[in-house]
């Protein structure tokens, strides 16, 4: 199995400042035939369920603000908030798809400081 | 709109079972894999398993944890997916989440359906 882990566990950012996650895989999730990253990321705020951010690594789903932007390639990714929004308090998880089982990062939960 | 509705959920005693649906809408469904994900309280997500599309021969896979005990199947007509879970246990209590996936998108999930395991 593909193990992922993200780093910091939790970070505390100032409003408008940037935050940064990051993410590693155990083993490429980069697909050559296609060159596609099958590396998402998730949002889950309190009581809620998760909600897709990103997907191939950089690519925002429908709806999401576009502050919150992928990157990366191969085994080292990571999630930028450009300026924090209070809304944007939550737990932050980055799964790999590029192969069963799917797994998940252990997540990191991001506070207002 | 993309919609993904998980539904079926409920309380169950241990050994029983439960059927959860996963009704699509707004995209392909018979050209999508279908994923199942859980998450218990206060936990991380777990893959479940998938059942891929009629082309990939509706090949499905599972975790470990509920290999032999959980089943995947489909209905193209109908746009929906189902996890038909027997034998279950205490650690199965979770939401119960459904996505799709194409080869191009990766869905949004669903509200998920809470499945509670207890006697």
């Amino acid at each position: 199995d593909i193990v992922m882990t993200q780093s910091p566990d939790s970070l505390a950012v100032s409003l408008g400042e940037r935050a940064t996650i990051n993410c590693k895989s155990s083993q490429s999730v980069l697909y050559r035939s296609n060159n596609k990253n099958y590396l998402a990321w998730h949002q889950q705020k309190p009581g809620q369920p998760p909600k897709l951010l990103t997907y191939w690594a950089s690519t925002r789903a429908s709806g999401v603000p576009d502050r919150f932007s992928g990157s990366g390639s191969g085994t080292d990714f990571t999630l930028t908030i450009s300026s924090l929004q209070a809304e944007d308090v939550a737990v932050y998880y980055c799964q790999q798809y590029y192969s069963t089982p799917w797994t998940f990062g252990q997540g990191t939960k991001v506070e207002i400081k | 709109e993309v919609q993904l509705v998980e539904s079926g959920g409920g309380l169950v005693q241990p050994g029983e079972s439960l059927k959860l649906s996963c009704a699509a809408s707004g995209f392909t469904f018979s050209d999508s894999a279908m994923h199942w994900v859980r998450q218990a309280s206060g936990k991380g997500l777990e893959w479940v398993g998938r059942i891929r599309s009629k082309p990939n021969n509706y090949a499905t896979a599972y975790a470990a944890s509920v290999k032999g005990r959980f089943t995947i199947s489909r209905d193209d007509s109908k746009n929906t997916a189902y996890l038909q879970m027997n034998s279950l246990k205490t650690e199965d209590t979770a939401v119960y989440y459904c996505t799709a996936l194409t080869a191009d998108v990766l869905y949004n999930w669903g509200q998920g359906t809470l499945v509670t395991v207890s006697s």
